[in-house]
Order: structure tokens, then C-alpha cells, then sequence
């Protein structure tokens, strides 16, 4: 059963600073990795998809690494703003569920203090 | 090209009452998928549908059921409510142009609250 696990839950940091959010899953067969950003109480917005035969992808100041073989992506933002407080969650399809069928991790809560 | 819709957004139902939730998916999008979350769980995938027909499943009772219409808009039915039903129900959508593994667009959710 694929697991997908997002350590720490939460962190905070000072504006300006980078973050790094990690997420790990257990079986390597996926289609793509997503990364979701969720303010409170409100719906998930899709910030970038990483296909399993890429290693990364970037958009603006966000840029997310993928590695298949150790189970692990990493979300960089760059240069922190109060803007970006919210949670960031990871999601990965596999391969043999087909269709579009999410498993999530359980989401990393980010506070950047102005 | 206006987003995916979900109505009503708060609801408030009593236990054993039964609920319907909709789901208007972006223009042209065939994919809609249902998912639950809760504080304790997190989001949990409930069912997928595509042209009208579930794709994929994930593990809730019976009393969760979906369909999926001729325009790609959906609906999600709980019967019996319970009080562990209470969550935030989002839907996505998405192209499916590959048959899988697409980028998901999701909808603000409706809050369901059981008491």
C-alpha cells in the first residue's frame, strides 16, 4: 500500500528565508508526483506536476525535485514571503491504480513571519 | 475559463439524514474525483468518474455513492449520515487526455457538519 509521508508538519520561518518541504512514499511505480498549496478552510491549488521520467520542474520561485529511486521529492521556495503561509501538501498517482486517483501526505504547515 | 464549482458550500444535517453534493467540473474535462478531508485523516480519495463511469474506488462504505452525468458535472450521495462524515468534501477535475496520472483542479469544497 503506498504511503506518503510529509516531515515536518509544520515550520515556520523568517521573509526572505528559503524553505525546503520534503515528501517520501513507499512504492516508486508512479505516473507523477503533485504538490498542492491549501490556505485554510479553502480548496487545494496545483503549483507543479513532476512526471516520473523527470527529475524536476520550476515555476517562478518554486522548484520541486524528484527521485524515483529513494522516494523522495523536495519543494523549494525561494525567497519566502508572508504570501506563502499556507499548507503544502504532496500527492502522488500510481501507475497501477490508473485514472487519476491521489494519494496524499499529510501536509506541511508553513508560517513565513514578516 | 471559469474553475471547477462544487455546491452547496456549508451544509448542516442531522445524523441519519442523507446528503448530495455537486460537482461542476472545468469546460471540457471528462474527470471528476471525489475526496474527504478531515483533521484526523486527512484527504482521502473516494471515487473517481469518468464519462460517466467510476473509474477507480477508494475504501469508504457503501453509504458513499457518486454518478457522474452526460455533461461531466457530478453529483456524491451520503445516506445515514454519521457524525464522522462531518468534513470537507472537495472535488477535481481534470483532462484525462492520457488516461491518467493528469494535473488535478480542485474546487473550494463543501463543508458538510453532522451533528
Amino acid at each position: 500500500k503506498q504511503e506518503v509521508t510529509q516531515i515536518p508538519a509544520a515550520l515556520s520561518v523568517p521573509e526572505g528565508e528559503n524553505l525546503v518541504l520534503n515528501c517520501s512514499f513507499t512504492d516508486s511505480a508512479i505516473y507523477n508526483l503533485q504538490w498542492f498549496r491549501q490556505d485554510p478552510g479553502k480548496g487545494l491549488t496545483s503549483l507543479l506536476l513532476i512526471q516520473s521520467s523527470q527529475r524536476e520542474q520550476t515555476s517562478g520561485r518554486l522548484n520541486a525535485s524528484l527521485d524515483k529511486s529513494s522516494g523522495r521529492s523536495t519543494l523549494y521556495i525561494a525567497a519566502s514571503q508572508p504570501g506563502d503561509s499556507a499548507t503544502y501538501l504532496c500527492a502522488v498517482t500510481l501507475i497501477k491504480a490508473a485514472g487519476n486517483k491521489l494519494t496524499f501526505g499529510g501536509g506541511t504547515r508553513v508560517l513565513v513571519k514578516p | 475559463k471559469a474553475g471547477v464549482t462544487q455546491t452547496p458550500r456549508y451544509l448542516i444535517k442531522t445524523r441519519g439524514q442523507q446528503v448530495t453534493l455537486s460537482c461542476s467540473p472545468i469546460s471540457g474535462h471528462r474527470s471528476v474525483s471525489w475526496y474527504q478531508q478531515t483533521p484526523g485523516q486527512g484527504l482521502q480519495f473516494l471515487f473517481e468518474y469518468f464519462s460517466e463511469t467510476q473509474r477507480n474506488k477508494g475504501n469508504f462504505p457503501g453509504r458513499f455513492s457518486g454518478r457522474q452525468f452526460s455533461n461531466s458535472r457530478s453529483e456524491m450521495n451520503v445516506s445515514t449520515l454519521e457524525l464522522g462524515d462531518s468534513a470537507l468534501y472537495l472535488c477535481a477535475s481534470s483532462s484525462s487526455l492520457s488516461g491518467g496520472g493528469n494535473t488535478q483542479y480542485f474546487g473550494p469544497g463543501t463543508r458538510l457538519t453532522v451533528l
